[in-house]
């Protein structure tokens, strides 16, 4: 069966702080994607990747940066926390053309 | 700019009853469209798909969704709601280009009432 792994289920990091949200998948997917969810925001779109080293932005992505180094892994980069990136984040893969997504089990990420 | 609005934030039914909850999308072309469920505390699960073809699709959980074109409209419907359905549905639109992007509702919290 699809299993895309997040790392952390919770975490809590103090304001400045360099955090890294891992993220595996065992599907060989050339797809990911990092979102993060806010209430009555729905699921907006960090950053996305459909190759290995290849990464484009989506939506809403100042203050984070990502990093896939091989197929199976893709990391999302707080390069200095703020408390507004306190939220839900939400790991997901698929295959090209169209398929659908497969998502992880979330991190919920507290900045204080 | 591919959208999707889902007009009810929030809905209650009774166990038993009926469910039709809204999802309307904006894209320049034919969508490929999703409905999905998250439990508290999870992440989100695939209900339906639709790409191409039979405008009603059938899902996991007995759920079940039509696109009408002409009302740039995918419902997902179930005829008898259990208590277990309680939960937050996101309804997607995407296209077929090479990175799968998909573009989500701001979803809506199905409770039930027993």
């Amino acid at each position: 069966d699809v299993k895309v792994t997040q790392s952390s289920r919770y975490l809590v990091k103090r304001t400045g702080e360099k955090v890294f949200l891992e993220c595996v998948q065992d599907m060989d997917h050339e797809n990911m994607f990092w979102y993060r969810q806010d209430p009555g925001l729905g699921l907006r779109l960090i950053y996305f990747s459909y190759d290995v080293k290849m990464k484009e932005k989506g939506d809403i992505p100042e203050g984070y940066s990502v990093s896939r180094e091989k197929k199976e892994r893709f990391s999302l980069i707080l390069e200095s926390a703020s408390t507004n990136q306190t939220s839900m984040y939400l790991c997901a893969s698929s295959l090209q053309g169209g398929q659908p997504q497969h998502f992880g089990d979330g991190t919920r990420l507290s900045i204080l | 700019a591919q959208s999707v609005t889902q007009p009810d934030i929030h809905i209650t039914v009774s166990e038993g009853a009926s469910l039709e909850l809204r999802c309307n999308y904006s894209y320049g072309a034919t969508p490929y469209l999703f409905w999905y469920v998250q439990s508290p505390g999870q992440g989100l699960q695939l209900l339906l798909k639709y790409f191409s073809g039979d405008t009603l699709v059938q899902g996991i959980k007995g759920f079940e969704a039509e696109f009408k074109r002409s009302q740039s409209s995918f419902n997902l419907r179930k005829p008898s709601v259990h208590w277990s359905d309680a939960a937050e549905y996101f309804c997607a639109v995407g296209a077929a280009g090479t990175a799968s992007k998909l573009t989500f509702g701001t979803g809506t919290r199905l409770q039930v009432t027993l």
